[in-house]
């Protein structure tokens, strides 16, 4: 069946660097990807999403990657801060929402 | 603006005890509806989805129900509580449509120990 998998269950950054988390989704047919992060003891909360007509998108501090052809995404968070401490989930969309496990983003001071 | 509410927060039950789990969405009409679980430090797991009054669908077989007495309401429910029950629930809402493709924003969850 469909799957998302994140590449690391932590990642752990330096405050004011840049941090990468990666993605990687099975169905081809996905045309639609979220990013949410999780902080403990809350709900996910939305960051950013893409179409699959697109190829990058970006927010406040955050980019998001989509390479359909190897079927990876990947958020970016620029100027990394301890607020962005959390778990961070991808998800990928055909028919319905499918979400990754989730890599967990320890910030250093 | 549109929120989403879950209740109780925190709750801890007995085996075999029953379970009523609200959630209530503000600021939107027919909304597409969800119920998910998630283990200790793992991903979210579809329960439910509804996308109208007393239309339930079921992604997995389990001890749990869901009823969707009003367009805005989601209950999630148990006769007899398992051990394995026990995890963090929540709720969540997309824009109206038949297909899960919308972003879906969740509620700030219930967790829920079971002893």
């Amino acid at each position: 069946g469909e799957s998302v998998g994140l590449h690391l269950p932590t990642l752990s950054v330096q405050e004011g660097d840049n941090s990468i988390i990666n993605c990687a989704y099975s169905n081809s047919a996905s045309d639609y990807f979220i990013w949410y992060k999780q902080e403990s003891g809350k709900g996910p909360q939305f960051i950013i999403d893409i179409r699959s007509n697109m190829d990058k998108r970006q927010g406040q501090r955050v980019t998001v990657l989509l390479n359909k052809t190897v079927k990876h995404l990947s958020l970016q968070i620029a100027a990394t801060q301890p607020g962005d401490s959390a778990v961070y989930f991808c998800a990928a969309s055909s028919y319905k929402l499918i979400f990754g496990s989730g890599t967990r983003l320890l910030v250093r001071p | 603006s549109q929120t989403i509410h879950q209740w109780p927060a925190t709750l801890v039950q007995p085996v075999g005890s029953p379970l009523s789990l609200e959630c209530t969405v503000e600021g939107t009409s027919n909304p597409n509806l969800y119920w998910y679980r998630q283990a200790a430090g793992r991903g979210l797991q579809l329960l439910f989805y509804s996308v109208g009054i007393g239309q339930i669908s079921s992604e997995v077989p389990q001890n749990l129900s869901a009823s969707r007495p009003q367009d805005r309401q989601f209950i999630l429910s148990s006769k007899k509580l398992l051990l394995s029950d026990s995890g963090f629930y929540l709720c969540a809402w997309s824009e109206v449509g038949t297909r899960q493709l919308n972003t879906q924003y969740f509620g700030p969850g219930t967790r829920l120990t079971v002893l």
